[in-house]
C-alpha cells in the first residue's frame, strides 16, 4: 500500500464550481500535512497546511481526520486559475527522525470555462 | 518566503557522461536538503536525505555511487547523476528545510532541473 493515496483525477469542472479532493495515508503516527500545488513542469509550491481543527484559507478548505487517516481540501468558486495537480504530502513520525515529505501522486484539477 | 534556487533548469547530456546539479538555500541555512525524482505523471519520489557535512542517507532502490550527494555547507547541496542513461531522464527536484527551536520550518522546492539524456 502506498504511504498517501490520491485520485489522480482528472477532476473536470465548470468555472465557480465546488470541487473537492480526498487523500489517505497509511501511517497513524505522522505528524504533519500539507496539500501543495504542482503547476506542470514547476515545482511544488504550499498551498495550506492541514491541521486537525481544519481550517480554511479564502476559497481553500482543508480538512484532517486522523482516526480515518484522511485529508481532504475542498475548493469553492473554482477559477481557471486553480487549473494544476494538487498534491496530498506527509509529514512522518517524529520519532523515526524522518523529516523528508512523502507526496501522493497529485490530483489533477481542469478548470473550464 | 525562503529561496531556494536549483541549477541548471534544463540540461541534455550524452549516454555516459555525468551531470551536476546544484541546490542552494539563499535567504537561510538548511540543515537538511532532500532530492526528489519526478516520472511523468507520477509523484515525486524521495531520492536520498542529505546533512550538512555528513554522508547523504539514500532511500531504498537508489544508487548511492550513481547520484553522488554533497552537502558541503548549509546553504549548498549537489547531485551528481555519475554515467548517466535514458533511463536517468526526470525531473530532479531539490528541496530544503531549516529548523527553528527544534522544529521544521517549511519546505522550500527549488525550481527543478530537467534532465534529458540522449
Amino acid at each position: 500500500r502506498k504511504e498517501v493515496e490520491q485520485d489522480p483525477g482528472p477532476f473536470n469542472v465548470p468555472e465557480g464550481a465546488t470541487v473537492a479532493f480526498n487523500c489517505t495515508y497509511s501511517n497513524s503516527a505522522s505528524q504533519s500535512f500539507f496539500w501543495y500545488r504542482q503547476d506542470c513542469r514547476k515545482e511544488p509550491k504550499l498551498l495550506m497546511s492541514v491541521y486537525s481543527s481544519g481550517n480554511e484559507d479564502g476559497r481553500f478548505t482543508a480538512q484532517l481526520n486522523r482516526a480515518s487517516q484522511y485529508i481532504s481540501l475542498l475548493i469553492r468558486d473554482s477559477k481557471l486559475s486553480d487549473s494544476a495537480t494538487y498534491l496530498c504530502v506527509v509529514n512522518g513520525p517524529l520519532d523515526t527522525g524522518r523529516r523528508a515529505l512523502t507526496f501522493g501522486s497529485g490530483t489533477r484539477l481542469q478548470v473550464q470555462p | 518566503g525562503a529561496v531556494v534556487s536549483q541549477h541548471p533548469s534544463r540540461v541534455i547530456c550524452k549516454s555516459g557522461t555525468s551531470v551536476k546539479i546544484e541546490c542552494r538555500s539563499l535567504d537561510f541555512q538548511a540543515t537538511t536538503m532532500f532530492w526528489y525524482r519526478q516520472f511523468p505523471k507520477q509523484s515525486l519520489m524521495l531520492m536520498a536525505t542529505s546533512n550538512e557535512g555528513s554522508k547523504a542517507t539514500y532511500e531504498q532502490g537508489v544508487e548511492k555511487d550513481k547520484f553522488l550527494i554533497n552537502h558541503a555547507s548549509l546553504t549548498l547541496s549537489t547531485l551528481t547523476v555519475t554515467s548517466a542513461h535514458p533511463e536517468d531522464s526526470s525531473f530532479y527536484i531539490c528541496s530544503a528545510r531549516g529548523e527553528t527551536q527544534g522544529l521544521d520550518t517549511e519546505a522550500f522546492f527549488g525550481q527543478g532541473t530537467r534532465l534529458t539524456v540522449v
